[in-house]
């Protein structure tokens, strides 16, 4: 029974290139979030999305970050020409429908930008 | 808003001994809160949640929680402790009609030897 899976564990980028972390929900759960960590800091929300919707984005910066949920596929957290403040773990989250249900964890990509 | 509180960034306990980490919440409705641990280098692991019912909620590895509603508290408690348990640990509330959950800053569990 396959957790949330995360990709790649570790992702170096230069200032300015792109960075894309997907991630794959466990077997039947329709819903994603990503939240961002700083070192020795808790999580911070970034966006909630359902398949090809994207419900709740009020954590996401305006600029340069993205997520989409396309209806086949992982989904993607797409950060363009990114800055050295960058650099945290990004995680993902999944569940299923019900509001009442546990959010489950992938192990997160860590981004560090040179 | 919904909000929540973890008052204390780290927690020492030596190993026997109960522990407990302290979470107060905020929301506007009825509260689902959860509570997760992170060990290094890994994602959260969910230990236990209260929706309704009971108020002392038994999770994983031997930790329960007690969800007291006029004190908007939701401690985690162990009667023993371990070495194992050492790690960061997480309060989280959703309100009954959100879908986001906002987690706490972390508390630092240590135990010593």
């Amino acid at each position: 029974n396959a957790g949330v899976m995360q990709n790649p564990r570790h992702l170096v980028r230069r200032r300015g290139q792109e960075a894309r972390l997907r991630c794959s929900p466990m077997k039947g759960h329709s819903h994603v979030y990503w939240y961002r960590q700083l070192p020795e800091e808790g999580l911070k929300f970034m966006v909630y999305l359902q398949k090809e919707n994207i419900i709740d984005e009020s954590g996401m910066p305006k600029e340069r970050f993205s997520a989409e949920f396309p209806k086949e596929g992982p989904s993607i957290l797409r950060i363009q020409q990114v800055v050295r403040g960058d650099s945290a773990a990004y995680f993902c989250a999944s569940s299923r429908e019900t509001s009442n249900q546990p959010q489950h964890f992938g192990d997160g990509t860590r981004l560090s930008i040179l | 808003a919904q909000s929540v509180a973890q008052p204390e960034d780290q927690v020492n306990v030596a190993e026997g001994n109960p522990l407990t980490v302290k979470c107060t919440y905020s929301v506007s409705g009825n509260p689902y809160l959860f509570w997760y641990v992170q060990y290094p280098n890994r994602g959260l692991q969910f230990l236990l949640k209260y929706i309704t019912g009971d108020n002392l909620v038994k999770g994983s590895y031997g930790f329960e929680a007690e969800f007291n509603k006029s004190q908007t508290s939701f401690h985690l408690k162990k009667p023993s402790a371990l070495v194992s348990d050492s790690a960061l640990y997480f309060c989280a509330v959703r309100d009954g009609k959100g879908d986001k959950i906002i987690f706490g800053k972390g508390t630092r569990l240590h135990i010593l030897p």
